[in-house]
């Protein structure tokens, strides 16, 4: 079975341009997260999803950074206007109807390193 | 003061040494607690839970003391392919559909020969 699936696994831009992450979670994971990496450091979450809707987005800077999860499927997260401060690892996890805080069953993609020059 | 803390490291410890690493977290309502493995450059993978009567699990034991909020895990005989980063992660909201989980930011462990 195939787990969750992100890309571009690499992108590099220029400060000020839009970016965006593609994300397709393990089939009937109906929970879906954003995390951020910074080097060194462990992921911090930037929005959860319940089906397509986004059950905690407190962590996510919206003034430049917006996700959607229209079908309750597959999942995009843009940077608008791309920062030298979001150079992190985007990391998509998915997990079976939201009982990863019980489990501890966050299954996670390979991630999306963003480099911002 | 942050919600889950770890001692970066690194460890640098012998083959066969047995090694523990420690976590604090601030939430005492904190429920479920969980170690988790990060091999450099890839993804975090779930290693094991932590349960109130600790648990074992091969060479890895994890214990959970609530009254000095703080998680552990114990590597026994220590093998090279145990060379990873190990990230505590903790519910802090108490219950499944609420609850959120924090990741500390890891401890560098690295097994020499």
């Amino acid at each position: 079975e195939a787990g969750v699936v992100q890309s571009p696994r690499y992108k590099i831009i220029e400060k000020k341009q839009p970016v965006a992450f593609w994300c397709n979670p393990i089939s009937g994971h109906n929970t879906l997260y954003w995390y951020l990496q910074n080097l060194g450091q462990g992921p911090e979450l930037l929005i959860r999803y319940e089906n397509e809707e986004a059950v905690d987005d407190s962590q996510l800077p919206k003034d430049r950074f917006s996700a959607e999860r229209l079908k309750g499927v597959d999942s995009t997260l843009k940077i608008q206007p791309a920062e030298l401060g979001d150079s992190a690892v985007y990391l998509c996890a998915s997990s079976l109807g939201g009982l990863a805080e019980n489990t501890g069953e966050l299954f996670f993609g390979e991630g999306s390193r963003l480099t911002v020059l | 003061r942050k919600e889950v803390e770890q001692d970066p490291g690194p460890f640098n410890v012998p083959e066969g040494a047995t090694v523990a690493f420690n976590c604090t977290y601030s939430n005492s309502a904190s429920q479920s607690f969980f170690w988790y493995r990060q091999d450099c450059r890839k993804e975090p993978k779930l290693l094991m839970s932590v349960y109130s009567s600790g648990n074992e699990d091969g060479r890895f034991t994890a214990q959970l003391n609530r009254a000095s909020q703080y998680i552990s895990l114990l590597i026994r005989d220590s093998k090279l392919s145990d060379s990873a980063t190990y990230l505590c992660v903790v519910n802090i909201g108490g219950s499944s559909n609420t609850g959120k989980l924090i990741f500390g930011q890891g401890t560098t462990l690295q097994v020499k020969p």
